[in-house]
């Protein structure tokens, strides 16, 4: 099955700066990347995804890339906000229109300093 | 994107009982899947549930021990079986929307003493 390593696990940035979160994902066949926000004790929130027919797609300051060759996606995280402060998981699935599930990265939490 | 009313929100139950979880989106949607997250961590995929057919369970995971039912396109139950300690997590239930967006339910939060 799919297995999706995320890093780092913890990432602190300064207020304004970028932040970048990495995935790497193991099954070729893996076609749907999404990225959720989760603040603690809340549901996960899509914040953007990419299908493995482009390349890069990019959401005012949120941007995410995807490698296939090299089965890697990254999220990107510009001007940076306190509000950006939450755990950020990364996904891959292998269907995408909803047939199969998600598998999950392990999350990155991402500290946002004032 | 779906809208996915989730209940309880919450539980404290006793070891050896059991809890079921109910998931109601506002449109009718082929599959429905189940994570748990546990404390800290990831959210793991249960199974998926297929209205008219037996739920798909993934690697870790049996039907005694999490039974699902799928009785029509807009509703699921997902029920943890005998329940220990180790149960303790967050539930949610999960559907895919149109342009491959999946929504979450806002979870269910057990705890089992």
């Amino acid at each position: 099955g799919e297995n999706v390593e995320q890093h780092p696990s913890t990432l602190s940035v300064q207020e304004g700066d970028s932040a970048v979160i990495k995935c790497t994902y193991s099954d070729s066949a893996s076609n749907y990347f999404p990225w959720y926000k989760q603040e603690l004790g809340k549901r996960p929130q899509l914040i953007i995804d990419i299908r493995s027919n482009v390349g890069e797609k990019k959401d005012q300051r949120i941007a995410v890339t995807l490698n296939k060759t090299a089965k890697h996606f990254s999220l990107h995280i510009t001007e940076t906000q306190p509000e950006d402060s939450a755990v950020y998981f990364c996904a891959a699935s292998s269907s995408g229109g909803g047939a199969d599930g998600l598998t999950f990265g392990k999350g990155t939490h991402l500290i946002i300093q004032p | 994107s779906a809208v996915i009313s989730q209940k309880p929100s919450r539980d404290i139950c006793q070891r050896g009982t059991s809890l079921t979880i109910q998931c109601q989106v506002d449109s009718q949607v082929t599959m429905m899947f189940w994570y748990r997250q546990q404390p800290g961590q990831s959210l793991t995929l249960i199974a998926t549930a297929n209205q008219g057919s037996e739920a798909t369970y993934e690697s870790g995971f049996v039907i005694d021990k999490f039974p699902i039912s799928r009785p029509n396109l807009t509703f699921s139950t997902l029920t943890v079986s005998n329940m220990s300690p180790e149960d303790s997590s967050i539930y949610l239930c999960s559907v895919a929307g149109d342009n491959y967006g999946y929504t979450f339910g806002s979870g269910t939060r057990l705890t089992v003493v």
